[in-house]
């Protein structure tokens, strides 16, 4: 069964930073595309990054530059390196596994405020 | 960007009832490998969205046989041939051509009248 886990987010304040985690099983992580998408409050679905199973990665505009995707295939886990955090960034951050949105996590909650 | 578009927002249903909802992109979701990578996703309040239909008109394992898919280049529908009480919720299309730059639709509230 495939489970994508995700896990570090929490509340901080603007400008700081978070480190988001998802835990990959169940699927040959390594081979596959991985991405980031988040949900804000009450709002829609908005891609944020990606990464190749070779590791190069891509960012929505709106967080380039701030944030960091990257992947561990030893240990299957996909990492999302958030700084200089905006109020703007609060939403669920959504784990999705390959290229045609496969698998999903059950998302990790976000909150920017002071 | 491909900049999808719903339509409607907001999807009154009666139970047993047919219904359908459009999703056009702003370019054409024709790969250069020849598939169309256009997802359908429904998304109940506070879980995950839950992938339908994948390349327009395939089905997930386990998604009932009322959901089809259907459409070619820029213009998709998602049709449910008789609404259930469990199909309450957010649908959204999203294009995958265009991976890594995904973009969804604005999605498409469903609730029963």
């Amino acid at each position: 069964e495939v489970q994508l886990l995700e896990s570090g987010g929490g509340l901080v304040q603007p400008g700081g930073s978070l480190r988001l985690s998802c835990a990959a099983s169940g699927f040959t992580f390594s081979t596959y595309a991985m991405n980031w998408v988040r949900q804000a409050p009450g709002k829609g679905l908005e891609w944020v990054a990606a990464i190749t199973s070779g590791g190069i990665a891509y960012y929505a505009d709106s967080v380039k530059g701030r944030f960091t995707i990257s992947r561990d295939t030893s240990n299957n886990t996909l990492y999302l390196q958030m700084d200089s955090l905006r109020a703007e960034d609060t939403a669920v951050y959504y784990c999705v596994g390959s290229r045609v949105a496969d698998y999903w996590g059950q998302g990790s909650q976000v909150t920017v405020s002071s | 960007d491909v900049v999808m578009t719903q339509s409607p927002l907001s999807l009154p249903v009666t139970l047993g009832q047919p219904t359908s909802i459009s999703c056009r992109s702003s370019q054409s979701l024709v790969h250069t490998d020849g598939n169309t990578y256009l997802n359908w996703f429904h998304q109940r309040p506070g879980q995950s969205p839950r992938r339908l239909i994948y390349k327009v008109s395939k089905r997930d394992s386990g998604v009932p046989d009322r959901f089809s898919g259907s459409g070619s280049g820029t213009d998709f529908t998602l049709k449910i041939s008789r609404v259930e009480a469990e199909d309450v919720g957010v649908y959204y299309c999203m294009q995958g051509t265009h991976w890594p730059l995904w973009t969804f639709g604005q999605g498409t509230k469903v609730e029963i009248k």
